[in-house]
């Protein structure tokens, strides 16, 4: 069991160019979370999704921001035209459908690391 | 509005100390509190929960106390080594709903 798998572990773009992030939940979740965290912050809550459907993007900025998680495959958060506001660690996590609402059994990725030049 | 919150946002302690790292909540609704470990370049790594119904919890060297009439949530822990450096963040969840409010954190140090 390897864990929820984020790749790249660290992403450069340079302003205007699209920025692909992908995480792999642990084997048997079905339940994917994106946050977002700047550098001394906490994490922000992005989108929470399950296969094939979004539940809850509250979170997601209206603009250049969208994520998927396909029946198969990884969940891909994708950020168009970035800016170099958009520089933070962005981490996914996964859980299973009896734990959601709980915080217990989510398991976090090591998370990607974009940079915007 | 929602928002969690910490007291601290740095704690120094001596190797064998015990530690306590505190964290304020505003959202009397919340259902489940969650305290997470961040190491330096990792993800947050899942320490402890506790439930509204509950007042305390223990786990191995670690214990949280929830104060749900002046909503503070607290963290303890025992005999604290320098593994325990990290970032420690409190996180408050709704009923049913995935997502967490993450307060901004607390460092803790421990010299040993």
């Amino acid at each position: 069991n390897a864990g929820v798998m984020q790749n790249p572990r660290h992403l450069v773009r340079r302003r205007g160019q699209e920025a692909r992030l992908r995480c792999s939940p642990m084997k048997g979740h079905s339940h994917v979370y994106w946050y977002r965290q700047l550098p001394e912050e906490g994490l922000k809550f992005m989108v929470y999704l399950q296969k094939e459907n979004i539940i809850d993007e509250s979170g997601m900025p209206k603009e250049r921001f969208s994520a998927e998680f396909p029946k198969e495959g990884p969940s891909i958060l994708r950020i168009q035209q970035v800016v170099r506001g958009d520089s933070a660690a962005y981490f996914c996590a996964s859980s299973p459908v009896e734990t959601v609402g709980t915080g217990y059994g989510y398991t976090f990725g090591s998370g990607t690391r974009l940079t915007v030049v | 509005g929602e928002s969690v919150g910490l007291h601290l946002p740095t704690l120094s302690v001596q190797e064998g100390d015990n530690s306590i790292i505190n964290c304020a909540y505003s959202n009397s609704a919340s259902d489940y509190f969650i305290w997470y470990k961040q190491e330096s370049g990792k993800g947050p790594q899942f320490i402890i929960d506790i439930r509204s119904n509950m007042d305390k919890r223990q786990g191995q060297r670690v214990t949280v106390l929830l104060n749900k009439t002046v909503k503070h949530l607290s963290l303890q822990i025992a005999a604290t080594q320098p593994g325990d450096s990290a970032v420690y963040f409190c996180a408050e969840n709704m009923p049913n709903a995935g997502k967490s409010t993450f307060g901004d954190g607390t460092t803790l140090t421990v010299k040993p």
